[in-house]
């Protein structure tokens, strides 16, 4: 079964828009919750979460998770061309660590 | 960026041989993880390591060992290669475990023919 699912899981935007990435989970004795980007090489660490309610923020890019509804959001706000990539969330749950499948962001100029 | 390194960066090889990714760390991190990446699949975990000759399995370690005997270095070992591991494979490392952040290697692109 499908522990963290992503979505869209595909997404075409134009330069300018503000986007929102949806990952959801199911899993027992959560921990944390993190957001990767990843180009054309190693992902590369967004954000950590283990608290509902909290925005983490970094420039255009924020993130919060609902640990009562079992979601996280990821936002990038004025999106732009750099932005094209991956984005991965993953879960620690007990001593397991899973990630999703991931967004493809397109963000044409 | 976290000095970490992998070793080949790609290799071509042929079905039933062996086959050893090296994962090789200068940050000191307790942990060490081997993952895999497939379309469709995303990232995998095959194994990780909490320490020195500490570690255990993943989701999808059939087919897979590994060994750690010094903090720095972790290896990844495919005792026969099937073209089912054909892949992108990714080390990554983190401090003390799950309330850390992983930081990931370059990747190494295996091709099993």
């Amino acid at each position: 079964e499908d522990k963290v699912v992503q979505s869209p899981l595909s997404l075409v935007v134009h330069e300018g828009d503000t986007v929102t990435l949806n990952c959801s989970y199911e899993v027992t004795n959560f921990r944390s919750l993190l957001w990767y980007k990843q180009e054309k090489k190693a992902p590369t660490f967004l954000f950590m979460l283990t608290s509902s309610g909290i925005e983490k923020k970094s420039g255009r890019l924020s993130s919060i998770l609902d640990k009562k509804e079992l979601f996280s959001i990821l936002n990038i706000t004025a999106t732009q061309t750099g932005d094209s990539a991956v984005y991965l969330c993953a879960v620690f749950y007990g001593q397991n660590f899973v990630f999703g499948p991931g967004t493809r962001l397109s963000v044409l100029p | 960026d976290a000095g970490i390194t992998q070793s080949p960066r790609h290799k071509v090889t042929e079905t039933g041989t062996p086959v050893t990714l090296r994962c090789h760390q200068t940050e000191n991190h307790r942990y060490m993880y081997w993952y895999r990446q497939d379309p469709g699949h995303g990232l995998r975990l095959i194994h990780y390591s909490y320490g020195v000759k500490d570690t255990d399995k993943g989701e999808v370690s059939d087919g897979y060992s590994v060994s750690r005997s010094k903090t720095e270095d972790f290896l990844l070992t495919l005792e026969s290669a099937t073209s089912s591991q054909t892949s992108v494979y990714f080390c990554a490392i983190s401090e003390s475990g799950y309330q850390e952040t992983q930081y990931f290697g370059p990747g190494t692109r295996l091709l099993v023919l």
